[in-house]
């Protein structure tokens, strides 16, 4: 079955405490994305990733880390988590084109994040 | 600013009749549209999309249109059914190659009573 998977799905933590959440995705696909979901903001994309050792920044990138060492995995990680990270995160991927990427994303189910 | 608009948090809907989403958008250089549907606990899955070439998209029981003109599309679900039930979000994009980004709306929650 083509999915895309996130763990773990539900997390509190503390503040500062460094944590990653894993994202793989067993669709072949070339491009990956991390977005965040906050009441009243909407989806807003943190990092993605064009292929593997290749990354870049979204819109809210502060504050994250990402790494792209095999093309089926696509970790976020948090460093120095604060409370403003408090989020629903969902994991994205698609197929890369030379027009740019496939919008007719995957998701995967979502990570509720709580930081104390 | 928001650049994608859902104006309508909510809406209900009678089981087999048509439902009707909004979304108005302020950049005229947005050329691709498209709609997702997410349920609780689960991700965004995507629903139909149009290009900004075409004026209308068909998909089994769902129809997008677009007015560029007025910079607004609509989703229609006909007829709508309780398993439609679920958040939906209007996204844009624009930009050109690998420098496209996507800008979502808030999403409208629909409820499709039997």
């Amino acid at each position: 079955e083509a999915q895309v998977t996130q763990n773990p799905r539900y997390l509190i933590t503390v503040t500062g405490k460094k944590l990653t959440v894993t994202c793989s995705q067993n669709m072949n696909h070339e491009y990956m994305s991390w977005y965040r979901q906050d009441p009243g903001l909407g989806l807003r994309q943190i990092y993605y990733s064009m292929n593997v050792e290749v990354t870049d920044k979204g819109d809210v990138p502060e504050g994250y880390k990402v790494s792209r060492k095999e093309k089926r995995n696509f970790p976020l990680i948090l460093e120095s988590p604060s409370p403003n990270q408090t989020s629903l995160y969902f994991c994205a991927s698609s197929f890369q084109t030379p027009g740019g990427p496939y919008y007719e994303q995957y998701f995967g189910p979502g990570t509720r994040l709580t930081v104390t | 600013d928001q650049q994608v608009k859902q104006n309508s948090p909510s809406l209900s809907v009678q089981e087999g009749r048509i439902s009707i989403l909004n979304c108005d958008y302020t950049n005229s250089m947005f050329d691709y549209f498209l709609w997702y549907k997410k349920y609780p606990a689960e991700g965004p899955t995507f629903l139909i999309s149009i290009s900004s070439i075409k004026d209308k998209n068909e998909d089994g029981r769902f129809t997008v249109f677009l007015n560029k003109s007025a910079k607004h599309l609509s989703l229609h679900i006909v007829p709508s059914q309780p398993g439609d039930s679920a958040v939906y979000f209007c996204a844009a994009s624009e930009g050109a190659g690998n420098n496209r980004k996507l800008i979502w709306g808030l999403g409208t929650s629909l409820a499709v009573n039997p």
